[in-house]
């Protein structure tokens, strides 16, 4: 199994609608980042948390909302989805900030 | 935001050549630099992590140097094979901060 999930893996959605990313981990680590990737530009931060209490904005968080549901759980929403968030998104942990981050597989994300 | 840069954007080698490619990062207030492989439906994977002037890390036929005085890292990959294919991702963080900045990436396409 692995050590982050995330699901869906695919999701073809219309503008407007409400979108859930959803993401868990079993490797225990505190930090969970979500990111999104656009051909050419690598991957941006969108939001990330140190812990359950602890939220922090990204890059680019504008249209994005976040809950760290429990150490192992964090989710992405996207409130009301426009078709520039078309991208593959990325769930990440890592033990401490500045350690090497492990990532999920990835969900891509179409909004027509 | 800071400025994290990688050249060339993609590369096509044949099998048995040796390569090399470049990131380049803010040369103040450096912290730690890393590297990570991401294959095509995967995930990325992280390869090194480089904190040290004039470091060098090796794993198996790929290696990485580190100068944060110029803010540059090369990865060198000594006679690429096939499943070398991927994108190959930089980033960096600083002392003043908790989140990795990424550089756009360098494909590398492998031809048997």
């Amino acid at each position: 199994d692995a050590d982050v999930t995330q699901t869906p893996r695919n999701r073809i959605t219309k503008t407007g609608k409400r979108i859930m990313l959803e993401c868990s981990q079993t490797k225990g680590h505190d930090r969970m980042y979500w990111y999104r990737q656009d051909p050419g530009l690598g991957l941006r931060l969108i939001y990330y948390s140190f812990d359950v209490k602890d939220i922090n904005k990204g890059e680019i968080s504008d249209g994005y909302s976040v809950s760290r549901q429990a150490q192992a759980k964090f989710s992405l929403s996207l409130e009301s989805a426009i078709p520039n968030q078309t991208a593959l998104y990325f769930c990440a942990t890592s033990e401490r900030h500045r350690e090497p981050q492990h990532f999920g597989d990835g969900t891509r994300l179409s909004i027509l | 935001i800071l400025n994290v840069e990688q050249s060339p954007q993609s590369l096509h080698v044949q099998e048995g050549d040796s390569t090399n490619f470049t990131c380049s990062f803010p040369s103040s207030n450096f912290y730690a630099l890393h590297w990570y492989r991401w294959e095509t439906a995967k995930s990325p994977e992280a390869l090194f992590v480089m904190t040290l002037n004039g470091d060098e890390k090796k794993k198996g036929r790929i290696s990485a140097t580190l100068n944060t005085k110029e803010g540059y890292s090369y990865l060198y990959i000594k006679g690429s094979q096939p499943e070398d294919s991927a994108t190959y991702l930089c980033a960096f963080i600083g002392n003043a901060g908790n989140m990795l900045t990424f550089g756009g990436g360098t494909r590398l396409m492998v031809k048997p």
